[in-house]
């Protein structure tokens, strides 16, 4: 069964880091971009960071410079190193495999495969 | 960036019903557009990718129309377990995307 699993989260004060992981098991996670996204209490979903096949990667403005992408994949693990966390940071965080799907003679990327979610909480 | 504004915020409808969302690109997006849908408490799902393909097990009353700027999801006949959140997303800056603010369907 293909699967991701959150883990990591919890209770931070601001200015405060945490780091958050995400197991992949059931596919090749190698071979595969993956995503860090995020969701305030009530709110709507907001992409955070990537990480390309090849180790490149990718912020959203308001965390560049703050948080870190990794990835190991002989431990079929993802990665957010989340440091000076301020209040705006808290939010349930998905991990998600992406992937390339074919439809008209082109590959569109969607994410099809998300983790159940860890919860950040930052606050004093 | 690109900016994604999706509407109605919210709408109340009755099982049997047609539902459409709106989906607004802030500049030329051509087809890569994708609509998830999110129950309370779960991960989004993918409904479709490339604006109108659907994702393998998504049943057929779901559809997705559009390219450029202007996108729609299509619900044609509401069931009991589309009761949720939809959200659309861009993929033309990809790795770096972009989500509408969602249109939660609620029972009228």
């Amino acid at each position: 069964e293909v699967q991701l699993v959150e883990s990591g989260g919890g209770l931070v004060q601001p200015g405060g880091s945490l780091r958050l992981s995400c197991a992949a098991s059931g596919f090749t996670f190698g071979n595969y971009d993956m995503h860090w996204v995020r969701q305030a209490t009530g709110k709507g979903l907001e992409w955070v960071s990537a990480i390309g096949n090849a180790g490149d990667t990718h912020y959203e403005g308001s965390v560049k410079g703050r948080f870190t992408i990794s990835r190991e994949n002989d431990k079929n693990s993802l990665y957010l190193q989340m440091n000076s966390l301020r209040a705006g940071d808290t939010a349930v965080y998905y991990c998600a495999r992406a992937r390339g799907l074919h439809a008209r003679g082109r590959y569109y990327y969607v994410m099809d495969v998300w983790g159940q979610g860890t919860t950040v909480t930052v606050s004093s | 960036d690109i900016q994604m504004t999706q509407s109605p915020s919210s709408l109340s409808a009755s099982v049997g019903d047609r539902v459409t969302i709106t989906c607004r690109a802030s500049q030329s997006i051509s087809s890569y557009l994708n609509w998830y849908q999110q129950k309370p408490g779960k991960a989004p799902k993918l409904l479709i990718y490339a604006a109108s393909s659907l994702q393998s097990g998504v049943p057929s009353r779901f559809s997705g129309s559009g390219s450029g700027t202007d996108f729609t999801l299509t619900i044609s006949s509401l069931q009991p377990e589309d009761f949720a959140i939809y959200y659309c997303q861009q993929t033309y800056t990809t790795p770096a995307l972009t989500f509408g603010g969602g249109t939660k369907v609620e029972i009228k």
